[in-house]
């Protein structure tokens, strides 16, 4: 079946430096990829929306230059969130969609960023 | 208002119950459902989707959509203690381009006991 690739599963760093988390799609290429925050015993909030090959759409209130989205090839999208502090903890999820009959999204398994 | 409403639980049934989840929603623009289930610390993974209304079924788990009603369900018979996660509803107007975005529910948090 259709798998994506998310790492790291969790990561720690300090305030003021920059952490990337990776997505890949294993088996199927994926030109739409979303990237998605959780706060604990919340729903996901989609961030972005990064499309192959062009600029990523972002959410409303989600600053673009914090969290740089690139998707340079039809099976990796990146997100990097620049200059990290504290409140940019939280659980961070990709998805693409599948392209399988029963249409769906498939969903990475999330990383857990801790900024001290 | 939220364009998805899900009540969060949690709600806790015995082991071998029924369980029935729903969500409502505001945008009659959506025609794609779907339930998401997600373990703790894990990204969602789909149990089911369905287009526009009617009712489907896999397994233990049954699915309806009544877009008359803006009301969706999700049933799950012989639920068992594997069965304890977090159910999400999402939605989407499209399948393609930015539309295609889902709209999830805040998620019901279920427990079965046994």
């Amino acid at each position: 079946g259709a798998v994506v690739s998310q790492h790291p599963s969790w990561v720690i760093c300090k305030s003021g430096t920059s952490v990337k988390i990776e997505c890949r799609s294993l088996d199927f290429q994926a030109t739409t990829m979303f990237w998605y925050r959780q706060f604990p015993k919340q729903s996901l909030m989609l961030m972005a929306t990064s499309n192959e090959g062009s600029k990523a759409t972002y959410e409303q209130g989600v600053e673009k230059d914090k969290f740089l989205i690139n998707h340079a090839s039809l099976t990796l999208s990146t997100l990097t969130v620049t200059s990290a502090h504290p409140e940019d903890s939280s659980f961070y999820i990709c998805s693409a969609r599948t392209p399988v009959v029963n249409y769906g999204y498939t969903f990475g398994s999330g990383t857990r960023l801790t900024v001290v | 208002q939220k364009e998805v409403e899900q009540d969060p639980g949690p709600l806790s049934v015995p082991e071998g119950a029924i369980v029935s989840l729903n969500c409502t929603y505001s945008n009659s623009a959506f025609q794609y459902f779907m339930w998401y289930r997600q373990y703790s610390r894990k990204g969602p993974e789909l149990l089911m989707y369905t287009y526009s209304s009617g009712n489907k079924e896999d397994g233990r788990f049954t699915a309806q959509v009544d877009k008359s009603s803006k009301y969706i369900s999700l049933f799950i018979r012989d639920s068992q203690p594997s069965d304890s996660a977090t159910y999400l509803c999402a939605m989407s107007r499209t399948v393609t381009g930015t539309a295609s975005k889902l709209t999830f529910g805040t998620g019901t948090r279920l427990q079965v006991t046994l």
